[in-house]
């Protein structure tokens, strides 16, 4: 089965900050990753995925993600951090033609005005 | 706008009452999910469905049940409510993807305390 691992379980940051969280899974095959974010008291929102193609891969509010294959990682990336970005971050992953989804424990990012 | 609710949004119970928690969709999903959200171990798979009448376990179903009699419904059942339940349970939904990729679309959440 495969899994997903977040390393970071709490970074706090000032504005202006870049960012990056860890994300790394365990899957031999082909697989479909996602960044969920959830805001304080709401639900899970998407904020990019990964399918195929440019590893490279842009979502909402100026988050980025790369995947790097060889090294199972598909980590979330932003240049500068503003206090909105405080939020739990959630990294998953689902093998293709699998319709579930893997979640990795999440980080909590908090951001310091 | 399509969306996906539930209800109640909190609810408090006590230890070996019954406890369903309901989750309706309005996208037309083939496929509903339920997890529960704890602290140290993000979202936990519970149960899910890819269509009426079909239902699976998933890491975490000991205790919960589902039922899927329609396409937009799919209420969570706790038989006999633990103390080791008190969670925030989420549902989610996503289109068949036949092998693509899949966004799941999630609900509010409810928190549930067992007392």
């Amino acid at each position: 089965a495969q899994s997903v691992s977040q390393h970071n379980h709490h970074v706090i940051l000032s504005e202006a900050a870049s960012l990056e969280l860890g994300c790394n899974y365990s899957y031999g095959g082909t697989v479909n990753l996602f960044w969920y974010v959830q805001y304080p008291g709401q639900h899970l929102q998407l904020l990019l995925k990964y399918f195929s193609g440019d590893p490279l891969v842009k979502g909402i509010k100026g988050f980025e993600a790369e995947f790097i294959k060889s090294k199972f990682s598909f980590n979330l990336r932003k240049p500068s951090v503003q206090w909105s970005d405080t939020a739990e971050y959630f990294c998953a992953v689902n093998p293709t033609g699998n319709e579930k989804l893997t979640f990795g424990t999440g980080t909590r990012l908090t951001i310091i005005p | 706008d399509a969306e996906i609710t539930q209800s109640p949004r909190h609810k408090i119970t006590e230890t070996g009452r019954q406890v369903t928690l309901a989750c309706h969709q309005t996208w037309n999903h083939n496929n509903m999910f339920w997890y529960r959200q704890d602290l140290g171990h993000g979202l936990r798979l519970i149960h899910y469905s890819y269509g009426v009448q079909d239902t699976n376990k998933g890491e975490v179903s000991d205790g919960y049940s589902v039922s899927r009699s329609n396409t937009e419904d799919l209420p969570l059942t706790l038989e006999s409510a633990a103390s080791s339940q008190t969670s925030v349970y989420f549902c989610a939904s996503s289109e068949s993807s036949g092998g693509s990729y899949n966004e799941q679309f999630f609900g509010p959440g409810t928190r549930l305390t067992v007392l």
